[in-house]
C-alpha cells in the first residue's frame, strides 16, 4: 500500500460544471502527479508537483489547473467540465531519484461528465 | 522524443504458458525501466524495474533485463497462471518523469 488516497473514488458531473479531485499521501513524498487513462492512449500526464507550490504542465494539461499547498495534497481541478474529460485519473507519488524514479500510484477517480 | 514501445495485445495465453511481452524504448541518457501491472479496477501496481544496463529486475516470477545494446526490456514469466490476467505496461524514467507505453492486455485461460 502506497499511502495515497483519492476522492472521490467516482463522481458523475454536468458539463459545464467545476470539479476538484483531491490526492492525499502519507508518504511525505516530494512529487506528485495527476494522470488520465483513456482506450489507445495509455496514461498520460496532466500536470505534476516538485514541491509546495511547484508545480508543473505535462502532455494534456490543457482544460486542468492544479494546487499544492501542503506536502501531503495534490489538487487536480477542472475548471469548466466537457465531456472529454470523462476519464480516470491517477495520482501518482515518488521520492525522486533516490528510488530510481519509481512512482506509486492511488486507486483512481473515474470521472463521468455528462 | 522519448518513447516507449511494446507489443500490442491482447495477448492470449492458456495456463503454464511462457510469456514474453517486448518493449523497447527511445530516450537520453540512462533512464530506469519499469513494468507495472493493472488488474481490473485499480490502479497500477510496480511489478519490477531496472536501473542500470544488465540488471534484472524480478518479481512474483516475472524477470526482465534492461538491455542497452538493444533498448529492450522485455518482460518475460515461464508459467503464467490465470491470476495473471492483467495489462501490463512498460516504462522508462528519466529527470522525475515516466515516459509510458501504451500497455499489453494478457488473458490466460484455465
Amino acid at each position: 500500500d502506497a499511502g495515497i488516497t483519492q476522492s472521490p473514488r467516482h463522481k458523475v458531473t454536468e458539463t459545464g460544471t467545476p470539479v476538484t479531485l483531491r490526492c492525499h499521501q502519507t508518504e511525505n513524498h516530494r512529487y506528485m502527479y495527476w494522470y488520465r487513462q483513456d482506450p489507445g492512449h495509455g496514461l498520460r500526464l496532466i500536470h505534476y508537483s516538485y514541491g509546495v507550490k511547484d508545480t508543473d504542465k505535462g502532455e494534456v494539461s490543457d482544460g486542468y489547473s492544479v494546487s499544492r499547498s501542503k506536502t501531503e495534497d495534490f489538487l487536480l481541478t477542472l475548471e469548466s467540465a466537457t465531456s472529454s474529460q470523462t476519464s480516470v485519473y491517477f495520482c501518482a507519488i515518488s521520492p525522486g531519484q533516490n528510488s530510481g524514479n519509481t512512482i506509486y500510484f492511488g486507486e483512481g477517480s473515474w470521472l463521468t461528465v455528462v | 522524443g522519448d518513447s516507449v514501445t511494446q507489443m500490442e495485445g491482447p495477448v492470449t495465453l492458456s495456463e503454464e504458458a511462457f510469456l514474453t511481452i517486448n518493449c523497447t524504448y527511445t530516450a537520453t541518457g540512462y533512464p530506469s525501466l519499469f513494468w507495472y501491472v493493472q488488474y481490473p479496477g485499480e490502479g497500477l501496481q510496480l511489478l519490477l524495474k531496472a536501473t542500470k544496463a544488465d540488471d534484472k529486475g524480478s518479481n512474483k516470477g516475472f524477470e526482465a533485463t534492461y538491455r542497452k545494446e538493444t533498448t529492450s526490456f522485455h518482460l518475460e514469466k515461464g508459467s503464467v497462471q490465470v491470476s495473471d490476467s492483467a495489462v501490463y505496461f512498460c516504462a522508462a524514467g528519466n529527470n522525475r518523469k515516466l515516459i509510458w507505453g501504451l500497455g499489453t492486455s494478457l488473458a490466460v485461460n484455465p
